[in-house]
């Protein structure tokens, strides 16, 4: 069985560009996370999908950063424009239920914003 | 005051000891506990959730949760060199979804 997979392993853009993320999560795994680790800094919660729908997006530091999961398959993270403080590795999880279950962790995306 | 503390350390074992990593958790809404392993460069593993009061126990790893005092515990039994990587405790509330709030991580290390 595939695990969770994240597109582009690293990415390194300007300031003020665009970068989009993408996650493909277990397959029949309903729940999907985003999370971003900036470099010395504990792992932080962006938001969780179940299908298609954001249950929580508490986490989602401002308008620059849009997810979607059109179809309830793969998401997607945009950052657009990019800012310096964005820099970090965003890490995408999924599980096959909420709450008290297993989130597999994809390998993560490095972001550098120059 | 951190949603998750944890002692960033590093901790160091002897192959063998018992190594044993703590954390404390501010909300008392907090649902189910984790811990995962992370190796450099590497994304988490889970090792293991707890959502009860009292002892959970896998292998060589026991997780003690006590609720009245917002703390989880992480024993490793017979530690390894394999062992050796940072530990992360993760706290899961139901926010209408479900929010996952990491610690900073206890780096363990274990001497051969």
């Amino acid at each position: 069985e595939a695990g969770v997979t994240q597109f582009p392993s690293h990415s390194v853009i300007e300031k003020g560009q665009t970068v989009t993320l993408r996650c493909d999560p277990i397959s029949g795994h309903d729940n999907l996370y985003w999370y971003r680790r900036v470099m010395g800094k504990e792992i932080k919660f962006l938001l969780h999908f179940v299908k298609e729908s954001k249950q929580d997006e508490s986490g989602m530091p401002n308008n620059r950063f849009l997810a979607e999961r059109t179809g309830g398959t793969y998401s997607t993270l945009k950052v657009q424009p990019a800012e310096l403080e964005d820099s970090g590795v965003y890490f995408c999880a999924s599980s096959l239920t909420g709450g008290p279950s297993e989130q597999y962790f994809g390998p993560g995306t490095r972001l550098t914003v120059t | 005051q951190k949603e998750v503390e944890q002692n960033s350390g590093p901790l160091s074992v002897p192959e063998g000891a018992i190594a044993s990593l703590n954390c404390t958790y501010s909300d008392r809404g907090s649902q189910s506990f984790f811990w995962y392993r992370q190796y450099s460069g590497k994304s988490p593993e889970l090792i293991m959730f707890i959502y009860s009061n009292g002892d959970k126990e896998d292998g060589r790893f026991t997780a003690q949760l006590n609720k009245a005092s917002q703390y989880v515990s992480l024993l490793i039994r017979d530690s390894q060199p394999s062992d050796s990587a940072t530990y992360l405790c993760a706290v899961n509330m139901y926010t209408g979804g479900f929010k996952t709030i990491f610690g900073a991580g206890t780096r363990l290390f274990v001497k051969a």
